[in-house]
């Protein structure tokens, strides 16, 4: 599966957006990108997933550039319980029950 | 319960016993699997079945390392003549998908093992 890149960390206000960038310049055609997030002390939790459309759900929004080298995870309005690390891998069709977390990006959200 | 459920969620155990760690998959889940965590990093894959059967092993880190379903219910990770470094997270999640995961899994909690 392709390598993934996140930043280390970011904070963020409560109410305003949280804009999570992911590089993964090797993604090939039959990967897709997913996100999970893990919150302190609880399991990951799965957030969204997208191959080359733009997405939306009730958590978040995801946004895939055209070449598909990069995406951004947009959470609306964050809150405080949005504080957690947060996953972006990139996952073939063929082998999707191995997800590689790597580091993740931990974001804090600030009152 | 409506969740993947661990237990026990915390278990303490000296070097070189062996430890039993169980899980509970939601309910008509076919697909399980087992991730490693360890402290500051994120989780690792160990073994996913679907069923009964393991359909991938590959990421147990050595035979003292084993995992049945024997029902396609409930499963449980064996660790045998622990070590200090199988210290870490134990992650349990289920999916309904009857072939992979579609990437959408629903994780446990997680069974703490600490080896003194």
């Amino acid at each position: 599966d392709a390598k993934t890149t996140q930043p280390t960390s970011m904070d963020c206000a409560e109410g305003r957006a949280a804009n999570l960038p992911c590089n993964h310049s090797t993604i090939s055609g039959n990967e897709y990108v997913y996100w999970y997030r893990q919150i302190h002390s609880q399991g990951p939790q799965y957030i969204i997933h997208g191959l080359k459309n733009n997405e939306t759900n009730e958590m978040a929004s995801l946004i895939i550039t055209e070449d598909r080298k990069s995406s951004t995870l947009i959470l609306p309005h964050a809150t405080l319980r949005d504080t957690a690390v947060y996953y972006c891998i990139v996952l073939s069709m063929s082998n999707d029950y191995k997800l590689s977390f790597g580091a993740g990006t931990t974001v804090t959200v600030r009152a | 319960g409506a969740g993947v459920s661990q237990t026990p969620s915390n278990k303490v155990t000296e070097k070189g016993k062996y430890v039993e760690l169980r899980c509970d998959p939601i309910s008509g889940h076919t697909a399980l699997y087992w991730y490693r965590q360890s402290l500051g990093q994120g989780p690792e894959f160990l073994i996913y079945f679907q069923g009964t059967g393991a359909a991938d092993d590959s990421g147990l880190p050595n035979d003292r390392f084993f995992a049945v379903r024997p029902e396609g219910s409930v499963s449980t990770l064996k660790i045998q003549r622990t070590e200090r470094g199988d210290s870490a997270v134990y992650l349990c999640a289920s999916s309904p998908a009857t072939r992979g995961s579609g990437g959408e899994l629903f994780f446990g909690e997680g069974s703490r093992l600490t080896v003194l």
